[in-house]
Formats: structure tokens, C-alpha cells, sequence
């Protein structure tokens, strides 16, 4: 088992595009949760999804919408980049049952310039 | 609103030394805190979780709720705890909602 795994690794977009993050979760997990991790400071949480429902969010705004897939595999879209959108995105797995044993994925690393 | 504090963000120390690392927080239900450690070029990882109880690594961690505090200790610091370690609040009222505080870098020089 890979473990959490995501892609693109680095990705460079312009200001006002649109980026797809994409994240597959460790073997046996059904919960995927987004963080955005800023330079020098610690991930905030964006959102979960669950049985490919967004079961809780964050305080980020609706630029930021996600999806889940039947493989519970898990997509965070951001619309409308600004330059502070740059950061390192993480995907966090877990089981249902068990929400605080979250395995993180390495992350990607958005640039909007 | 929660808030988690890390008031330092390097600690340097020399192997041997014990080394502390302070966490505070703010939160209004039943607390549940955890440190993750990053290590250079690997993921963001689970060190120890307050409800286990556990030594891991020779890391240990109490919950104060008096001080509304979750420091991290070591008596012995080495070279390979050189990492960055974030502490993290687990908001109870979601499904796994970490609160995660700046961070703090430690180094351990030889």
C-alpha cells in the first residue's frame, strides 16, 4: 500500500485560472480531508468528503469545491486563482469510524503567479 | 473560537539536552490533542495522540486543562529528531477536523 497518494506534484497556474488536485486515499479509508498549508504556517483544514458528500468545511470560500468518487478517491478544484491561493494543498485519509487516525498524502505544491 | 498556539517557531538544541516544545490552546468543548511531526522530505505524520497515553520515541505529552496546555517533552534530545512538529486539536463536534497550530522547527545539533 502507497498510502495517501496525490498529484500533481508542482503545478504553476495564472492568476484567475482553474486547478484540479486530485488524491487517492490509503487502502481501506472513505474519508478524505483537504488542507491548505501556507508558507511558514500549519494546514488549514478546507473540507471532508464522505460517502462522496462534503460532510464539514472550513472557513475558505466557494472558489474551493471538491468531489469524491465511488473509489472514494477525491478532487479539489480551485476557481478563479489569486496569488494567495499559492500554497501546499494536503489530503488527509481516514476510516469512518476511526476520523482522528488521519494519514497525510506529500501534498502539491500550487504557484499562481 | 478554537485556536492552537505554538509560540515558538525554532527551537535549537543540543543533543542530550531535553527539549520542550510549548503548545497552547483555546477551545471551548472536550478537548483532544495530538503532535504530528514532519521529517525533511517526508510527509506530515502522527508523533502522539494525549488520550494514548503513550511514549513514542521518547516524546511524551500531558493535557493541562487548567493551563489549556499540550507541551511536548524529551529529555534527551538526538540529531534525528530534527523535524518540524506541528500540535493539532481535533474539533469533536466534526468527523475529523484538525485545528493545527504554526509549528515549531527543532534542531538538534551534535
Amino acid at each position: 500500500d502507497a498510502g495517501v497518494t496525490q498529484s500533481p506534484t508542482h503545478l504553476i497556474k495564472t492568476r484567475g485560472q482553474q486547478v484540479t488536485l486530485r488524491c487517492s486515499p490509503k487502502s481501506g479509508h472513505d474519508t478524505v480531508s483537504w488542507y491548505q498549508q501556507a508558507l511558514g504556517q500549519g494546514p488549514q483544514f478546507i473540507f471532508q468528503y464522505y460517502e462522496e458528500e462534503e460532510r464539514q468545511r472550513g472557513n475558505f470560500p466557494d472558489r474551493f469545491s471538491g468531489h469524491q468518487f465511488p473509489n472514494y478517491s477525491s478532487e479539489l478544484n480551485v476557481n478563479a486563482l489569486l496569488l494567495g491561493d499559492s500554497a501546499l494543498y494536503l489530503c488527509a485519509s481516514s476510516f469512518r469510524d476511526r476520523p482522528y487516525e488521519q494519514y497525510f498524502g506529500p501534498g502539491t505544491r500550487l504557484t499562481v503567479t | 473560537a478554537q485556536r492552537v498556539t505554538q509560540p515558538e517557531k525554532l527551537l535549537s538544541v543540543f543533543k542530550g539536552a531535553p527539549v520542550e516544545l510549548k503548545c497552547n490552546y483555546s477551545y471551548s468543548g472536550s478537548p483532544e490533542l495530538f503532535w504530528y511531526v514532519q521529517y525533511s522530505r517526508q510527509r506530515l505524520q502522527l508523533l502522539l495522540r494525549h488520550i494514548s497515553r503513550e511514549s513514542i520515541k521518547g516524546f511524551t505529552a500531558d493535557l493541562n486543562k487548567g493551563e489549556t496546555s499540550f507541551h511536548l517533552k524529551k529529555p534527551f534530545a538526538q540529531e534525528e529528531d530534527s523535524a518540524m512538529y506541528y500540535c493539532a486539536l481535533l474539533i469533536t463536534d466534526s468527523w475529523g477536523k484538525f485545528q493545527f497550530g504554526a509549528g515549531t522547527q527543532v534542531v538538534v545539533t551534535p
